[in-house]
C-alpha cells in the first residue's frame, strides 16, 4: 500500500487530453513539492515534472503538473502513442523522513 | 555526459549480505544528493535510501532500516548500498539516482543508472 495514491490505469486516444491524479497527505504533498516520473517499458524512470509544475528541458509542453492541497495531477494533452508508459508521483514525507512514491499509473494509448 | 553505472547485483541466499556500487561520471559527484530506488519486476518504484552530498545525513525506508546502509566515497565518485540480512522481498532491480539538490529532500532525480538486479533466494 503506497503512501501516495494513484489510480492504477488510465487510457486515451491519440490527440486526447488525459489526467493522472496523485493523492497524499499534509506531511507530503500538502507541504512538499511533487514530482512526476515517466517510465517507458524496459527503461529507467525519467524526471517529467519537478517542483509541482515545472518541466525539465526537453520535456514537451504537452505535459503539465498542478497541485491543490494534498492532491496533485499530471495532465497530458495531445496524447501520442509514445506517451504509453507508467507514471509515478513522488514527494518527500516529513513524518516518515523519506521519499514516498505513488503506486504508479499505467497509461494506455488506444 | 552524466552517467551512473551500478554494479554488484546477483543471486544471494536469504540472510546473506551484498554490496552495490554506483559510479558517477560527467558531473561533480560531491555536489549532489544520491538515492537508491528499487523496483520489483512488474511492480512500482520503492525508495530505499538517500545520502546528502557530503554523507552527513542519511535516511532510509522503514522496510530496510537497520539492515541496509547507504554510503559514499566522494574521492572515488562512488555511491554504495550495503545490504545485510537479505530477505526474499528485497528481490528487485536497484537503481541509483542523482538528486539535483545537494541534500536529497527535493526528490529531483534527474539522472538514473541502468539498474542492477538483486535476487534473494530462500
Amino acid at each position: 500500500q503506497s503512501v501516495l495514491t494513484q489510480t492504477p490505469s488510465a487510457s486515451g486516444t491519440p490527440g486526447q487530453r488525459v489526467t493522472i491524479s496523485c493523492s497524499g497527505s499534509s506531511s507530503n504533498i500538502g507541504s512538499k513539492y511533487v514530482y512526476w516520473y515517466q517510465q517507458l517499458p524496459g527503461t529507467a524512470p525519467k524526471l517529467l515534472i519537478y517542483r509541482d509544475n515545472r518541466r525539465p528541458s526537453g520535456v514537451p509542453d504537452r505535459f503539465s503538473g498542478s497541485k491543490s492541497g494534498t492532491s496533485a495531477s499530471l495532465a497530458i494533452s495531445g496524447l501520442r502513442s509514445e506517451d504509453e508508459a507508467h507514471y509515478y508521483c513522488a514527494a518527500w514525507d516529513d513524518s516518515l523522513r523519506g521519499v514516498v512514491f505513488g503506486g504508479g499509473t499505467k497509461l494506455t494509448v488506444l | 555526459q552524466v552517467q551512473l553505472v551500478e554494479s554488484g547485483g546477483g543471486v544471494v541466499q536469504a540472510g546473506k549480505s551484498l554490496r552495490l556500487s554506483c559510479v558517477g561520471s560527467g558531473f561533480t559527484f560531491n555536489q549532489f544528493g544520491m538515492h537508491w530506488v528499487r523496483q520489483t519486476p512488474g511492480k512500482g518504484l520503492e525508495w530505499v535510501a538517500v545520502t546528502w552530498y557530503d554523507g552527513s545525513n542519511k535516511y532510509y525506508a522503514d522496510s530496510v532500516k537497520g539492515r541496509f546502509a547507504i554510503s559514499r566515497d566522494n574521492s572515488k565518485d562512488t555511491l554504495y548500498l550495503q545490504m545485510n540480512s537479505l530477505r526474499a522481498e528485497d528481490t528487485a532491480v536497484y537503481y541509483c539516482a542523482r538528486d539535483r539538490d545537494s541534500s536529497g529532500y527535493l526528490v529531483e532525480l534527474d539522472y538514473w543508472g541502468q539498474g542492477t538486479l538483486v535476487t534473494v533466494s530462500s
